[in-house]
């Protein structure tokens, strides 16, 4: 059973055009989300968070919206680079009350930019 | 963030065999954990090295298959033991600083067994 879901696993979007990557999550108790990055041959990199109590965290040219009720959250890149190109997994955590960080992970979504 | 530092990058052994996995940080953390990456799947935690006392594992792996090492708080190991070919993935070390810090991870050790 997938608590986490990325539901495309690629898209293509043209350079400069914005890219929405989708993430749904099933289990109520998660309340921090993250998404990573993940070139070929390299480990995933942290790129963003929210917590629960937020619907909208922006860096930069990265903004992850959160819609508690649908249980989804979104990652919009404006303007998307060929730089942007990896894939980007949506990760979730909940409050274990053990102090632990265990993350859950989506499949992840294959972003290509078309320059 | 910290650096990490994971090897082999990758290695094709051979079924029945181990390999082991080391993944050095550039500075202590608090927490080290253990990813696995089977093909076209999301990540999946196996397991916490804490220093000094026996890995926490997640339900579906055990230490007799995957012995893990934390002998301080820079340094850890992961060994796949008698190898068959389900266990071809790419294994990630990570760690995490401190409360409320991400996970970061290592560039993963990607292995094939035959």
């Amino acid at each position: 059973d997938q608590q986490v879901k990325q539901n495309s696993p690629s898209l293509s979007v043209q350079e400069g055009r914005i890219s929405i990557l989708n993430c749904d999550y099933t289990n109520s108790m998660f309340d921090y989300f993250l998404w990573y990055k993940k070139y070929p041959a390299e480990g995933p990199t942290f790129l963003i968070s929210i917590s629960s109590i937020k619907d909208k965290n922006e860096d930069g040219r990265f903004t992850v919206f959160l819609n508690k009720s649908a249980k989804h959250l979104s990652l919009h890149i404006v303007p998307s680079q060929p730089g942007d190109s990896a894939v980007y997994f949506c990760a979730a955590s909940g409050n274990s009350g053990a102090g632990s960080y265990q993350l859950t992970f989506g499949k992840g979504t294959k972003l290509s930019v078309i320059p | 963030s910290a650096v990490i530092s994971q090897k082999p990058s990758r290695d094709i052994c051979q079924r029945g065999t181990s390999l082991t996995i080391q993944c050095q940080v550039d500075s202590q953390v608090t927490m080290m954990f253990w990813y696995r990456q089977q093909p076209g799947q999301s990540l999946t935690l196996i397991a916490t090295a804490n220093q000094g006392s026996e890995a926490t594992y997640e339900s579906g792996f055990v230490i007799d298959k995957f012995p893990i090492s934390r002998p301080n708080l820079t340094f850890s190991t992961l060994t796949v033991s008698n190898m068959s070919p389900e266990d071809s993935s790419i294994y990630l070390c990570s760690v995490r600083q401190g409360e409320g810090s991400p996970l970061h991870f290592g560039n993963g050790t990607r292995l094939t067994v035959t």
